[in-house]
């Protein structure tokens, strides 16, 4: 079974740049998070999908974030005007509806903003 | 908010130490408590789950256990090994969630030496 696949693996930008991060969940999974990791921090989650439906988008930073999953399966973040502060990895994760607590997590896209 | 607190950012034992991992929480439901382990350049995976029926976990010779009154739980291994090196997350779902809507510690970067 796949797992959770995103892309890029790397991005540097200069600050005002943007930049797309694209997540394809397990199979099956209608459930889809995404998660900032600063640095030598925990996960902080953004934003988190049911199918095409945002559940809550309340932690995304900025209107400069935003999330879309158009069709219940994939998934793209998007950041626009990239500032420093911005620099992380982003993770993309996927469950089955239930409140399991068991996330599967994609290796991540390392953002750096210059 | 629900929140968890890991104090300890960084650990290093020699093989074979006993290891012991500290995290509290705050939440105002009862939750159900885990621990993830992220190994360098990948996205975070369960270790153990910790419910409040059953207040322990057990898996890869990890022990979680759980203690109500002092709203916290922790994570042990009796003999750690070069390769448990990783950072280790504390984490939460409140019982009032719907969603696995996980809420991370800190992180302890663990590093055994050999």
């Amino acid at each position: 079974e796949a797992g959770v696949t995103q892309s890029p693996r790397y991005a540097v930008l200069q600050e005002g740049q943007a930049v797309s991060f694209w997540c394809d969940p397990i199979s099956g999974h209608d459930t889809l998070y995404w998660y900032q990791q600063p640095r030598d921090q925990g996960p902080q989650l953004l934003v988190y999908f049911r199918d095409e439906a945002v559940i809550d988008n309340s932690q995304l930073p900025s209107d400069r974030f935003s999330a879309v999953r158009p069709k219940g399966t994939n998934s793209t973040l998007k950041i626009q005007s990239a500032k420093q502060g911005d620099t992380a990895t982003y993770l993309c994760a996927s469950s089955f509806q239930t409140n399991t607590g068991q996330l599967y997590f994609g290796e991540g896209s390392k953002l750096t903003v210059l | 908010g629900d929140s968890v607190t890991q104090k300890q950012g960084q650990v290093t034992l020699s093989e074979d130490d006993f290891l012991f991992i500290n995290c509290t929480y705050s939440t105002t439901t009862y939750p159900t408590l885990f621990w993830y382990v992220q190994y360098p350049g990948q996205g975070p995976q369960l270790l153990l789950k910790v419910t409040t029926a059953n207040n322990k976990g057990i898996s890869r010779g990890f022990e979680a256990t759980y203690d109500k009154g002092t709203t916290s739980f922790h994570l042990q291994k009796a003999s750690v090994q070069e390769s448990d090196s990783a950072v280790y997350f504390c984490a939460l779902v409140a019982a009032s969630s719907s969603f696995s809507k996980l809420v991370f510690g800190q992180g302890t970067s663990l590093s055994v030496v050999p």
